[in-house]
């Protein structure tokens, strides 16, 4: 079946860059969106932005300063980089194969602290 | 960007109840909304996308309305593993937005 699982490093320190990978398994990334959602207590469910399979992207405009999302369909796998972090980037992170996300990875967790 | 508002944002109920969860967005999202369903340290699953389509494998005491600006998710007789946060979420308009949540708890 179809599998998503992020990694990357849990802790980051502010002001720098957070990059996290999801690898998908179980299908072709071609002709699908991925997209990355994160999770907070206090604003709840926020989407990031998507990739599509060749390269496409869309982002939130309140975060699109500091994203870049990419993908490399040979490793079948994308990328997340969100830029000069702080305190208010501590979030759950989920990796989801979209429109519309039905397929979402476990989830990591990335804390912005010194 | 489109608000999405959801009502009632905690909800208490038994067994068997039947409930029904709303979700009003702030311009027509045509009928892209879809329902998830999360329990604590899980990720969202997908129940109901374009509004009103069973994802598979979903029970069918699970449905969905609406088009527009207005949608329900209705369980027809609530079950003990039904007990979770939903949320909303429509993808017609970016950036794609979340309600903020529905916590269904036993009562």
């Amino acid at each position: 079946q179809v599998q998503l699982q992020e990694s990357g490093p849990g802790l980051v320190k502010p002001s720098e860059t957070l990059s996290l990978t999801c690898t998908v398994s179980g299908v072709s990334m071609i002709s699908y969106y991925w997209s990355w959602i994160r999770q907070t207590p206090g604003k709840g469910l926020e989407w990031i932005g998507y990739i599509y399979y060749n390269g496409t992207t869309n982002y939130n405009p309140s975060l699109k300063s500091r994203v870049t999302i990419s993908v490399d369909t040979s490793k079948n796998e994308f990328s997340l980089k969100l830029s000069s972090v702080t305190a208010a980037d501590t979030a759950v992170y989920y990796c989801v194969r979209t429109i519309p996300p039905d397929v979402w990875g476990k989830g990591t967790t990335v804390t912005v602290s010194s | 960007a489109t608000q999405m508002t959801q009502s009632p944002s905690s909800l208490s109920a038994s067994v068997g109840d039947r409930v029904t969860i709303t979700c009003r967005a702030s311009q027509g999202v045509r009928s892209d909304l879809a329902w998830y369903q999360q329990k604590p340290g899980k990720a969202p699953k997908l129940l109901i996308y374009a509004a009103s389509t069973l994802q598979t494998g979903v029970p069918s005491r699970f449905s969905g309305s609406g088009s527009g600006t207005e949608f329900t998710l209705t369980i027809s007789s609530l079950q003990p593993e039904d007990f979770a946060s939903y949320y909303c979420l429509q993808d017609y308009n970016y950036p794609f937005t979340f309600g903020q949540g529905t916590k269904l708890d036993i009562k």
